[in-house]
């Protein structure tokens, strides 16, 4: 499978853990996102990677969220000390970077359901 | 808050009638993407439209990006079963980098 892929699928942790979630995203894109998405709700931008550079990140992403991408190819997402709030699906994206304005297609991964008990 | 704006939330459609979901931005946007969830599925991404005034059509589904590219649409003609599920615009606010997703128009076709 040459898609976007996410580690875990689920997790269920309780209320004060760390957890950490990893996506792979296609091979040849060099640009990776993070979402989240909770029901009935469209994605939410969390942050972006340029190759391994985080470039932005959105004024949703607390300072108990941080997000890797140590050699431009996979990331990782962790939440330290998680709340109930904090409970949803977390999707990763890449894309090729856009020869004109904007980025081309995202291709979404299956994403991570996170619950928080 | 939401600067990319979807209505209706949910339409319920008989199969075969048309379907449409309306994308309104509060700033102009450069270009405009659409994605598609299936229930329990992750966004896959339809189209996406960079010129005023653009429409594109994919068999059954045609696109349009408003001419003060502030608005977009995507029409369903003849509805099938399998065009159920949520619809999202999502355009680049503020910068090109990243996009916003409108809270998606939620599909359900009854056979």
């Amino acid at each position: 499978d040459t898609g976007v892929s996410q580690d875990p699928r689920h997790k269920i942790t309780k209320r004060g853990q760390n957890v950490t979630f990893r996506c792979d995203p296609i091979s040849e894109h060099n640009r990776l996102y993070w979402y989240r998405q909770t029901l009935g709700q469209g994605p939410e931008f969390l942050t972006y990677f340029q190759n391994e550079a985080q470039l932005e990140k959105s004024r949703l992403l607390s300072d108990r969220f941080s997000a890797e991408r140590p050699k431009g190819s996979f990331s990782t997402l962790e939440i330290q000390r998680t709340e109930q709030g904090d409970s949803a699906m977390y999707l990763c994206a890449s894309s090729l970077l856009g020869t004109g304005r904007g980025s081309t297609e995202a291709f979404f991964g299956q994403g991570t359901r996170l619950t928080v008990v | 808050g939401q600067q990319v704006m979807q209505i209706p939330q949910y339409q319920h459609v008989q199969e075969g009638e048309d379907f449409t979901t309306y994308c309104n931005s509060s700033t102009t946007l450069s270009n405009i993407q659409w994605y598609k969830q299936r229930p329990g599925g992750h966004p896959v991404f339809l189209i996406q439209l960079v010129k005023s005034g653009e429409v594109k059509k994919q068999k059954r589904l045609t696109f349009q990006f408003g001419e003060a590219k502030k608005n977009s649409s995507l029409h369903i003609t003849a509805t099938q079963t399998t065009d159920v599920g949520t619809y999202f615009c999502a355009g680049p606010i503020y910068n090109f980098n990243k996009f916003y997703f409108g809270s998606g128009t939620k599909l359900n076709v009854k056979p």
